[in-house]
């Protein structure tokens, strides 16, 4: 069974970048797409991107100037950056898994969360 | 931009009785090749991150109650709880893959207790 677990900051000031990391368990980091997606308090998901193993990334257009997703296959970790944050990024951050057939780009694994605040 | 719109925002249903959630999409999410219609749904307890219920509209995802079904195709969507229990207290939401540029998500219902 897949197991995800979200590790970083849980505050950072305003203008800097967050950065975050999602440690995989229990799965081989190659077999998924791996995804950033989160939630402002008492809102809804937005979904942030994806990378593969390989490297390949797909990243929302809405945030694509300020984000990269990485991924450490040694570690089996990835990564989230986002740059020149502000109070609207301050959301609960969930990384994700989903393996890909046909297209199937919903979500089976999610870790439990972590909240980011950001600050003036 | 697939815009998603769920439907109401928010309801309360008496125990053992039936609750339902639209979900409507600006644009087809059925890929005709396939057949296939590129859309989820989840539940998200307080607290606890979103979890995966039904996909390709109307697939049950392994250890989700039979009471949970999913229907529709093309733009309009449903999910129904067909004998509301205390557990199913929690929001949920529809997420579309048909366009992963980018991936989006319906705003949310929120099912309650009446």
């Amino acid at each position: 069974q897949v197991q995800l677990q979200e590790s970083g900051p849980g505050l950072v000031k305003a203008s800097e970048t967050l950065s975050l990391t999602c440690t995989v368990s229990g799965g081989s980091i190659s077999s998924y797409y791996w995804s950033w997606i989160r939630q402002p308090p008492g809102k809804g998901l937005e979904w942030i991107g994806y990378i593969y193993y390989s490297g390949t990334t797909n990243y929302n257009p809405s945030l694509k100037s300020r984000v990269t997703i990485s991924v450490d296959t040694s570690k089996t970790q990835f990564s989230l950056k986002l740059s020149s944050v502000t109070a609207a990024d301050t959301a609960v951050y969930y990384c994700a898994g989903n393996i890909v057939v046909a297209g199937s780009y919903y979500f089976d694994y999610w870790g439990p969360g972590t909240l980011v605040t950001v600050s003036s | 931009d697939i815009v998603m719109t769920q439907s109401p925002d928010s309801l309360a249903v008496s125990l053992g009785e039936r609750a339902t959630i639209n979900c409507k999409s600006s644009q087809t999410v059925l890929y005709s090749p396939n057949n296939k219609n590129y859309l989820a749904w989840y539940q998200q307890k307080p607290g606890q991150p979103p979890k995966l219920l039904i996909y390709w509209a109307s697939t049950r995802q392994s250890g989700v109650p039979g009471r949970f079904s999913g229907s529709g195709s093309g733009t309009d969507f449903t999910l129904t709880i067909s004998s509301l229990q205390a557990e199913d207290v929690a929001v949920y939401y529809c997420q579309q893959y048909y366009s992963t540029l980018p991936l989006t998500f319906g705003g949310g219902t929120k099912v309650e207790i009446k």
